[in-house]
């Protein structure tokens, strides 16, 4: 199955700042299929992005993914204080479906 | 309005059995897959279960084939995850979401999620 390593595991900056998020997969994702989940505290996850860099409706157009292959990148252009919160990437490509770690966006 | 609800968690000894049903509303339920999702206390997200809604086909994290079974009766709208031989180590959040499509990839993309039950597996 294929392992998909977060980094970093916890990402302290301040309101306004980018958040670069990275997802790195132990063989190629099949088709870039690859998603980004926000759990906030407390909460279920929400979906995000899919297909790489496809926002979910509703989706403020400040998160943005990209990446292809073994290497994907969630960007946060600048936080809002409701960004604060865990963020998982899902693979798709294979079975069986896997998830990262999380990267933990906490306030500096 | 899509809603998901699970119920049937709980506190059960190792070794014994408990089932998961999710109750949903809101979309045509039969085409749609469904999903079991986990989530260890403290911990991240793991995948267990996918049931297809076309053919009803199933997928089974390594971790629990052959001790979990999931199900769906598309006269009631719910989805089951039948739990044997239950572990210490299964204990989680047992979250049941719905597909983002009726087919294709993003069958295994998931868009609505219930709020999640409790299972404590422990003597």
């Amino acid at each position: 199955e294929i392992v998909l390593t977060q980094s970093p595991v916890t990402l302290s900056l301040s309101p306004g700042e980018r958040a670069t998020l990275s997802c790195r997969a132990s063989q190629g994702v099949s088709g870039n299929y690859l998603a980004w989940y926000q759990q906030r505290p407390g909460q279920t996850p929400r979906l995000l992005i899919f297909g790489a860099f496809t926002r979910a409706p509703g989706i403020p157009d400040r998160f943005s993914g990209s990446g292809s292959g073994t290497d994907f990148t969630l960007t946060i252009s600048r936080l809002e204080p409701e960004d604060f919160a865990v963020y998982y990437c899902q693979q798709y490509g294979s079975f069986a479906l896997t998830f990262g770690g999380g990267t933990k966006v906490e306030i500096k | 309005e899509v809603q998901l609800l699970e119920s049937g968690g709980g506190l059960i000894q190792p070794g014994r059995s408990l089932r998961l049903s999710c109750a949903a509303s809101g979309f045509t339920f039969s085409t749609y897959a469904l999903t079991w999702v986990r989530q260890a206390p403290g911990k991240g997200l793991e995948w267990v279960s996918t049931i297809v809604g076309s053919d009803s086909s199933t997928h089974y994290a390594n971790s629990v084939q052959g001790r979990f079974t999931i199900s769906r009766d598309n006269s009631k709208n719910t989805l089951y995850l039948q739990m044997d031989s239950l572990r210490v180590d299964d204990t989680a959040i047992y979250y049941c979401a719905k597909a983002k499509a009726s087919g294709g990839s993003l069958t295994w993309v998931f868009d609505y999620w219930g709020q999640g039950i409790l299972v404590t597996v422990s003597s």
